[in-house]
């Protein structure tokens, strides 16, 4: 089974700000088989990148996806209020797995 | 619009069964996977398996887990027996379109509470 490992486990950051999470896999994924979520308290999850860099439906252009092999980013170009959450990676090319998730807080 | 509507809260004891439903809606449900997230309180998402709606074709890990479709009510289910404590949990439905796509469309969550 492929681990994800998040990091960091909270990033403490202020609007405007730009947020870089990682995601490292514990074996080569193909960056056409990453995805990453976003989640709110008491909701689901909400697709926001998938395969390569794709956005998914009506996601805005500050968050964007890179990476390959066993390293993948997801950044938020500029923190906008409702950003505040937590996100998890996950890979879908080998069974499926999520990471343990990193919360972006307000600092 | 593309929906999946989860049945409600549920409250069992140590060793019953749960059912929980996902009915989908605004899409050909026979055309996506539906899949099955436990998140743990305060804890990830973990995923369960996956159902294929046209041919019932299923894959999961855990034993006690039972994921079947009625395609007459586009809805499937997740059957969970001999429950214990750590299955507490909230539960997610969630499709894509393939076994290598991402999960596009979630359910609101079904918490299952198990409790003496």
């Amino acid at each position: 089974e492929i681990v994800l490992t998040q990091s960091p486990g909270t990033l403490s950051l202020s609007p405007g700000e730009r947020a870089t999470l990682s995601c490292r896999a514990s074996q080569s994924v193909s960056s056409s088989y990453l995805a990453w979520y976003q989640q709110k308290p008491g909701q689901a999850p909400r697709l926001l990148i998938y395969g390569e860099s794709g956005r998914a439906t009506g996601i805005p252009d500050r968050f964007s996806g890179s990476g390959s092999g066993t390293d993948f980013t997801l950044t938020i170009s500029r923190l906008e209020p409702e950003d505040f959450a937590v996100y998890y990676c996950q890979q879908y090319g080998s069974s499926w797995t999520f990471g343990q998730g990193t919360k972006v807080e307000i600092k | 619009q593309v929906q999946l509507v989860q049945s409600g809260p549920e409250v069992k004891k140590p060793g019953a069964s749960v059912r929980v439903s996902c009915r989908a809606s605004g899409y050909s449900f026979t055309g996506f996977y539906i899949h099955w997230v436990r998140q743990a309180p305060g804890q990830g998402l973990q995923h369960m398996g996956w159902i294929n709606p046209i041919n019932g074709v299923t894959n999961y890990l855990q034993s006690g887990v039972t994921l079947t479709r009625d395609k007459s009510i586009n809805t499937a289910y997740l059957d969970l027996s001999g429950l214990g404590s750590d299955d507490t949990a909230v539960f997610y439905c969630a499709r894509s379109a393939w076994l290598q796509t991402p999960l596009d469309s979630w359910g609101q969550g079904t918490l299952v509470t198990v409790s003496s």
